[in-house]
């Protein structure tokens, strides 16, 4: 069974440019969720899509968007990069239900220069 | 709102030996699930155990327990007879009140990590 897929893996970005990173999850996961990790903030969650619907959003600005394909695929966009916005992206998928764990991808690496 | 603490930033274990890595939590919820993850250095997750905060038994998973205190908020990881291959970094993490409909849904809050480290 296929894990969480994350593409890409690596990305170097310019201040001010637009970002778009990919997660494919878990076949049957109707759950996606994502997360920013960096050294100073630790792991921060973004927001969480399921059905194509957004159902909750962390702190972020609004140049944090996102959004979930039928196939439960997902994607986030980051627009007008700054420097701070370099960090680890973790996609992570889950089963519905209370007990369900959350898969997560290796993960995209995003430095803005 | 939620918080996870890890209050210890690193750690070291002997090969073979068991450890502990501590956790407490806050919440309001009165339902809710606790979690803990490893962070190798390739940066994937990998989900280890597993605590509802109805459970009446502590969680355990092949060398890992949960040592989950209701009372005092706590949720321990023990790991026995720890690897080499054990060196990582060690989340705790937990997910609000599903049961009550509330906007938690998949939400995770972290700790900060606990970085443990393995000597032969």
């Amino acid at each position: 069974k296929a894990g969480v897929t994350q593409t890409p893996r690596y990305l170097i970005k310019t201040r001010g440019q637009q970002v778009t990173l990919s997660c494919s999850p878990i076949s049957g996961h109707r759950s996606v969720s994502w997360y920013q990790q960096t050294p100073g903030q630790g792991l921060q969650f973004l927001f969480e899509y399921f059905s194509e619907t957004q159902r909750n959003k962390g702190n972020f600005p609004g140049r944090f968007s996102g959004r979930q394909f039928s196939n439960s695929r997902s994607e986030m966009n980051v627009s007008t990069l700054e420097l701070g916005d370099s960090a680890l992206y973790l996609c992570a998928s889950r089963k519905t239900g209370v007990n369900t764990e959350a898969f997560f991808g290796q993960g995209t690496r995003l430095t803005v220069v | 709102a939620q918080k996870i603490t890890q209050t210890q930033p690193g750690m070291f274990v002997q090969e073979k030996e068991a450890v502990t890595l501590d956790c407490t939590y806050d919440t309001s919820d009165q339902s809710y699930g606790l979690f803990w993850y490893k962070q190798p250095s390739s940066g994937e997750m990998i989900f280890l155990i597993y605590q509802g905060s109805y459970d009446e038994q502590n969680a355990t998973e092949g060398r890992y327990s949960l040592n989950f205190q209701k009372a005092r908020k706590s949720a321990n990881l023990v790991i026995s007879a720890s690897q080499l291959g054990d060196s990582a970094m060690y989340f705790c993490a937990m997910r609000g009140d599903f049961n009550a409909g509330g906007t938690s849904y998949g939400k995770l809050t972290f700790g900060q990590g606990t970085i443990l480290t393995v000597h032969p």
